[in-house]
């Protein structure tokens, strides 16, 4: 498959539990990124990996971790989560960070605490 | 940090009708100016962008236009269609500093074009 892939498309989890979103793509860039997308908010940047490497840390809480194994593959691990976290969480990449290429997005994990 | 204004945030149109999508950007070094389409329950996808050193670029029903004095870029959509409702993103990205390359988006506008 080619693109940008997210799994699960939608995910309800407790404030206790612990989950793991996935992003994988396939299109041999080397930045990849989570966003958080609120209702009536801008995207919001959340962390951005640059050849495996975390460049960017747009002070997010602890309760979020993100780990990029590789190029092609992110994942952003959740526990401890608040009903405001509530959000579409979209992952994207693009060809290297700060070039001023296209990105290119996933199409989310609609995540629900409860 | 740069900070993105778009208006506005919902628009209605009547098929065949032109659409206008305003944005302004505080950065003044800030270089790159894409628009974003998201269909209801899709990705976020690039339809155009624009580079600091181009005043409008055009792709067929689509241009966007950019005044750098101004720190302003529209997107215009001409003889719209039911297809074209979505939700556009029009996003900057930081010229310099720590935020360099970071894109910073509006948000966003609920386009709905009536047939």
């Amino acid at each position: 498959e080619t693109g940008v892939t997210q799994t699960p498309r939608h995910l309800v989890m407790g404030m206790t539990n612990k989950k793991s979103l996935k992003c994988e793509q396939h299109l041999g860039h080397n930045a990849m990124y989570w966003y958080k997308q609120s209702a009536k908010k801008p995207l919001e940047l959340m962390f951005v990996y640059n050849f495996k490497e975390q460049t960017e840390n747009n002070s997010v809480p602890s309760r979020f971790s993100p780990e990029c194994p590789n190029s092609s593959h992110l994942f952003l691990h959740l526990h401890t989560l608040q009903p405001e976290d509530s959000a579409l969480y979209l992952c994207a990449s693009s060809q290297e960070w700060r070039t001023n290429t296209e990105a290119f997005f996933g199409q989310g994990t609609r995540l629900t605490v409860v | 940090g740069e900070n993105v204004e778009q208006h506005p945030s919902t628009l209605s149109v009547q098929e065949g009708d032109s659409a206008v999508i305003k944005c302004t950007y505080s950065d003044s070094a800030s270089n790159y100016f894409p628009w974003y389409k998201q269909e209801l329950g899709k990705r976020p996808q690039l339809i155009i962008d624009i580079r600091s050193n181009v005043g409008e670029k055009k792709d067929q029903r689509i241009a966007v236009t950019l005044n750098k004095t101004a720190k302003h870029f529209s997107l215009h959509i001409t003889e719209t269609q039911p297809e074209d409702s979505a939700v556009y993103f029009c996003a900057a990205t930081s010229g310099g500093g720590s935020t360099l390359g970071r894109l910073y988006f509006g948000r966003g506008t609920q386009l709905t074009v009536w047939p």
